[in-house]
């Protein structure tokens, strides 16, 4: 069964550094997603991205985020500069279809990102 | 805010019993998924159940959604200890596009 991969599973940093963590959606996939879960915390939703540009994006999701599709089939987050309460579970999603009342999101495995 | 809540936050059952997690949100949906995620793992999506929709069944699940009350219900019958997990309710705003709200989750024990 097709399914959302995310890579690394864990990624640790210092600081300062910029980080980017991939995804390979599901191929006939259309939207994808980015979302985080701080340790005990909610799932949050950062990023929405469609037709190689963002559709939605949360208050959370600020410039020191970005998301790139670079090539057919990968989808990234890049983080510029990392705060510690960067440190999180983040989450790639992917839908079929053109909007998600009729489509399940698909979750990747996860990237865990420890910032020190 | 849309966000989902769960209820309870924690339920301690025995393999075999029938386990029930609510879900309650606050403004009008498209539509409701319910995710587990397994301790410290990603989301694995269980089933969707549009707004316009009173009930849905898959395998041993069953999500009710009483829009009125705006609340759903999952219902996982002849519980096993592989259920042990936490259940998410993510609700989809209407007129919102594809933001989808995470509630706090619901974290099942089964006892074997």
């Amino acid at each position: 069964e097709p399914e959302v991969t995310q890579t690394p599973s864990h990624q640790v940093t210092q600081m300062g550094q910029e980080v980017i963590l991939r995804c390979v959606p599901i191929s006939n996939h259309l939207y994808f997603y980015w979302y985080r879960q701080i340790l005990g915390q909610k799932v949050e939703f950062l990023v929405s991205f469609y037709n190689n540009e963002i559709s939605e994006k949360s208050e959370i999701f600020d410039d020191q985020f970005s998301v790139e599709r670079p090539d057919g089939s990968n989808f990234t987050l890049k983080i510029r500069s990392t705060k510690l309460e960067d440190s999180a579970m983040y989450f790639c999603a992917s839908s079929e279809g053109t909007g998600a009342i009729w489509y399940e999101q698909y979750f990747g495995p996860g990237t865990r990102l420890t910032v020190t | 805010s849309q966000q989902g809540e769960e209820d309870p936050q924690a339920l301690s059952i025995q393999e075999g019993e029938n386990a029930t997690m609510n879900c309650s949100y606050k403004t009008s949906i498209n539509n409701l998924q319910w995710y587990r995620q397994n301790s410290g793992r990603g989301l694995v999506h269980l089933i969707l159940i549009r707004s316009n929709e009173r009930e849905k069944h898959s395998g041993r699940l069953r999500v009710t959604l009483d829009t009125s009350k705006k609340s759903s219900s999952l219902l996982i019958t002849a519980s096993r200890a592989a259920d042990t997990a936490s259940y998410f309710c993510a609700t989809l705003e209407a007129n919102t596009g594809n933001q989808f709200y995470f509630g706090t989750g619901t974290s099942l024990t089964v006892i074997p």
